[in-house]
């Protein structure tokens, strides 16, 4: 069964810093790649998605991420954080050619800007 | 814009109750979703339907169900609430055109006493 993981269950950085949040999945065939981002006590938005094509994708919010087949990840980066970026952050795979479009989660990174 | 709306950000009920969480979509799409939410599990798929009537069991269904009778609405069921049902419940929508990217609600908060 296919699989996502955030080893980062928390992550500090301080406002105008640097930030990648990590992603790696367990799937033979390349997925459909997603990251949403939740703030607190709202739904979930997605920031960018990757199907195919360019591996590094552009988002919402100065977000993008990067594909790496070799490694199986997708991890998220921000060359310069604000303070509104603290929320939930998720990473999510859709096996291609699924049937029900069911997203698998992984179990998110809590991000934490220091002032 | 694509809009799911979920009836209640906030439910409190009672152990043995039955309780509805209800969502629409406006976009006109098949699929529909519900997920819970808990710290440290991230998102668990509950259930999902893909048409009218129609329905499958996600990763973890015992304790709920689902009715899907209209395209645009897809309730949550919980015929007896337990405490271990309380939780955050997202419903999204996928769009499963070129996109293919699932549309949330801003979720409800359901305690269970």
């Amino acid at each position: 069964a296919q699989s996502v993981t955030q080893p980062d269950i928390h992550i500090t950085v301080s406002e105008g810093a640097s930030l990648e949040l990590r992603c790696n999945y367990s799937y033979g065939a390349t997925p459909y790649l997603f990251w949403y981002v939740q703030s607190p006590g709202q739904g979930l938005q997605l920031l960018l998605k990757y199907f195919s094509g360019d591996t590094l994708v552009q988002g919402i919010k100065g977000f993008e991420a990067e594909f790496k087949r070799s490694q199986s990840s997708f991890n998220l980066r921000k060359p310069s954080v604000h303070w509104s970026d603290a929320a939930e952050y998720f990473c999510a795979v859709r096996l291609f050619g699924g049937g029900a479009d069911g997203l698998t989660f992984g179990k998110g990174t809590h991000l934490i800007i220091q002032p | 814009d694509v809009k799911v709306t979920q009836s209640s950000r906030y439910l409190v009920k009672r152990t043995g109750e039955k309780v509805f969480l209800e969502c629409v979509q406006d976009m006109d799409h098949e699929n529909m979703f519900w997920y819970r939410q808990d710290p440290g599990l991230g998102l668990r798929l509950i259930y999902f339907s893909y048409d009218v009537k129609m329905k499958e069991k996600g990763d973890i269904p015992e304790g709920y169900s689902v009715s899907r009778e209209k395209k645009e609405r897809f309730s949550l069921i919980l015929e007896s609430a337990s405490t271990n049902q309380t939780s955050m419940y997202l419903c999204a929508s996928v769009d499963r055109g070129v996109s293919n990217i699932q549309y949330f609600g801003a979720g409800t908060r359901l305690s269970v006493l």
